[in-house]
This record gives structure tokens, C-alpha cells and sequence, in this order.
């Protein structure tokens, strides 16, 4: 069966520190991978996503960029950070060439301070 | 045209009641409506969804129904519990550019009390 790790749980970082997140997913190839973002009792809101290795688009432009180094890892960075940039950050999946169904990760708890 | 608007924003029912989570949608492109739901703290876990083709999709005390003429779904919760206490997102979703794009509804706050 297929799984989703996201880490750190939870994160804690200054204004202006960098940023890595990471997530992988297990039990499937070749995925397209998805990074959203949710604010303190909103909606989600998509930052990127990934049909491939490096072959990431970017839905909203922002202080934020992403990579995937290897089919099934992918990586929310920042090269510095703004207190706007906190909330919970989401990683999900879908299958390649499936039909709509989207799993997602546990998620990362990021606040800037 | 790229929006899915859900109501209510927030909703308390009583154990053993129907809770219903209307959403509305604009583009006939869509052409999957799943609906999830968020513990706090936890990812969105993928809950029941349906295609435009049927009219209805039950999975346990869940049920879609779907209006393709309105492009409204909803969703039902019968026999609501405590336990189903939770945020309840609707989305739809259309292929493009090589990918399954997801669009969220706002979110509704179900809180069951006992």
C-alpha cells in the first residue's frame, strides 16, 4: 500500500532563517506530487506541484520554491522567511494518469517568529 | 469559474442527526467532487467522492448526491456522531496540463454534540 511521510511534525523558525521541508511517498512510481499550504482555519491553498522530476510549476508566486530531487521526494524550500509564511504546509499524491483521487500527508506545522 | 463554494461555514448537529454540507460549482470541466475531512492537526483524509455520470454515491452513513444540472453536490452525514466532529472540505477536479488540478471549498466546521 501506498504511504505519505512528512517531516519536521512541527517547526519553529525565526524571520529570515531558511527553510526545508520534505516529503516521500512509498509504495508507488512515478506519483504527481502537490504542496498546499493552509492558514489557521481556512481553505488550501496550492503552492506547487510536480508532474515529474524537475518538472515543477508553481501556482501562486511567493516567497516559497520547490524541487524534486528523486521521483518520489519532494521539497518546499525558502532562502528566507516571512512571519506571512506560517501555517500548515500539506504534501499530497495522486497517481499518474489517475483519475482525480488526491491523498495527502500528515503535515508540517510551521510558525515564524 | 475555477471556484466551489461551500455553505454552511460552520454547523452543529445532534448525536444521531443528519448533518448536510452543500457546495456549488461553475465549471462544467469538473468532472470528479470528492469530499474530505480534517481532524485538527491532521492531514485531510479523502472521505466518499463521485463522478458527474450518477446522482448519487453512499458509502456507509456518508452519501453524496449530485445535481449536474444545478452543478451542486452535497454531502450527508446520517446517524451524525461525535466522532464525526471535524472541518469537511468539498473540491472538484478536471485534468489539466498533464495533472488532476483540485479545487477546495472554504471549509465547514461540523461539530456533533452529544
Amino acid at each position: 500500500s501506498q504511504t505519505i511521510h512528512q517531516w519536521p511534525a512541527t517547526l519553529v523558525q525565526p524571520v529570515g532563517s531558511p527553510l526545508s521541508l520534505e516529503c516521500t511517498v512509498e509504495g508507488t512510481s512515478n506519483p504527481n506530487l502537490y504542496w498546499y499550504r493552509q492558514a489557521a482555519g481556512r481553505g488550501l491553498q496550492l503552492l506547487f506541484y510536480s508532474i515529474g522530476i524537475d518538472q515543477i510549476s508553481s501556482e501562486v508566486p511567493q516567497n516559497l520554491s520547490a524541487s524534486r530531487p528523486q521521483d518520489r521526494q519532494f521539497i518546499l524550500s525558502s532562502k528566507k522567511l516571512l512571519l506571512s509564511d506560517s501555517g500548515f504546509y500539506l504534501c499530497a499524491w495522486t497517481p499518474q494518469g489517475g483519475t482525480g483521487e488526491q491523498y495527502f500527508g500528515p503535515g508540517t506545522r510551521l510558525t515564524v517568529t | 469559474q475555477q471556484q466551489v463554494k461551500q455553505s454552511p461555514q460552520s454547523l452543529i448537529v445532534q448525536k444521531g442527526g443528519i448533518s448536510i454540507i452543500n457546495c456549488a460549482y461553475e465549471n462544467t470541466a469538473f468532472d470528479y467532487f470528492p469530499w474530505y475531512q480534517q481532524f485538527p492537526g491532521k492531514g485531510p483524509a479523502l472521505l466518499i467522492a463521485i463522478r458527474p455520470d450518477v446522482s448519487e454515491k453512499k458509502e456507509g452513513r456518508f452519501t453524496i448526491s449530485f445535481n449536474k444540472s444545478a452543478k451542486q453536490f452535497s454531502l450527508h452525514i446520517m446517524d451524525s456522531q461525535p466522532g464525526d466532529s471535524a472541518t469537511y472540505f468539498c473540491a472538484a477536479s478536471h485534468r489539466s496540463g498533464g495533472y488532476n488540478k483540485l479545487i477546495f471549498g472554504a471549509g465547514t466546521r461540523l461539530a456533533v454534540h452529544p
